[in-house]
């Protein structure tokens, strides 16, 4: 089945500086959409970028299809952006995201 | 606007004992919904998912059942607890196919559940 690998593990960034995080995944990907999870466990969407590459905000992801990875890019950091970062893949059309086990971010001020 | 929540918000119960949680959209016609869960510290899985009433697909075995009794409701049950169950149970939707290039999904606030 399909495998998501985030890396890396966890980040500590002062304030300001910028996040890099990576997603690779085993199989072609249909859909895939980046999550923010907050330290109290609630998700929320943040990208949907199967290709290409996409900007919202300080987001910017960047999907390399034939490489089967997608990179996040957060600009100026903030204590906000302080949580877990999530990457799930659709390899299928299916309905039955598989998703990595995240990214921890803690910024500080 | 579209609103999802979940109820309740956090459970404690004993092993054994049965379990309901509910999930409810509005803002939103015939909605796919789907149910996540996350032990502390562990990867989301998905259990299952609804794309119209009374149909629901089984994804992963985790001795819990769900059923989709109206447009916008999705619930989670068991008969039985066991330890296992512990963990954060969300509740998600999408307009499209989520698999469809850019179709997006949407989670509720989530329920801690603990089991003793």
């Amino acid at each position: 089945g399909q495998q998501v690998q985030q890396s890396p593990a966890s980040l500590v960034l002062q304030e300001g500086e910028n996040a890099e995080l990576q997603c690779n995944f085993s199989s072609t990907a249909t859909q895939l959409q980046w999550f923010y999870q907050s330290p109290g466990g609630s998700l929320v969407s943040l990208l949907s970028n199967p290709s290409g590459t996409k900007h919202t905000g300080r987001l910017t992801s960047t999907t390399v299809t034939k490489e089967r990875r997608s990179s996040l890019h957060i600009s100026s950091s903030q204590t906000t952006d302080s949580g877990t970062y999530l990457c799930a893949i659709d390899s299928g059309g299916n309905y039955k995201p598989t998703f990595g086990k995240g990214t921890s971010l803690v910024v500080h001020p | 606007a579209q609103t999802i929540h979940q109820w309740p918000v956090a459970e404690i119960k004993a092993v054994g004992s049965p379990l309901s949680l509910g999930c409810t959209i509005k803002g939103k016609s015939s909605p796919n919904l789907y149910w996540y869960w996350q032990a502390t510290g562990g990867t989301l899985q998905q259990l299952f998912y609804s794309i119209t009433v009374g149909q629901v697909e089984s994804v992963v075995q985790l001795n819990l059942s769900a059923s989709r009794p109206k447009d916008d409701q999705f619930i989670l049950s068991t008969e039985k607890l066991l330890l296992s169950h512990s963990g954060f149970y969300l509740c998600a939707w999408s307009l499209e196919v989520w698999g469809n290039n850019y179709a997006e999904q949407f989670f509720g606030p989530g329920t801690r559940l603990t089991v003793l």
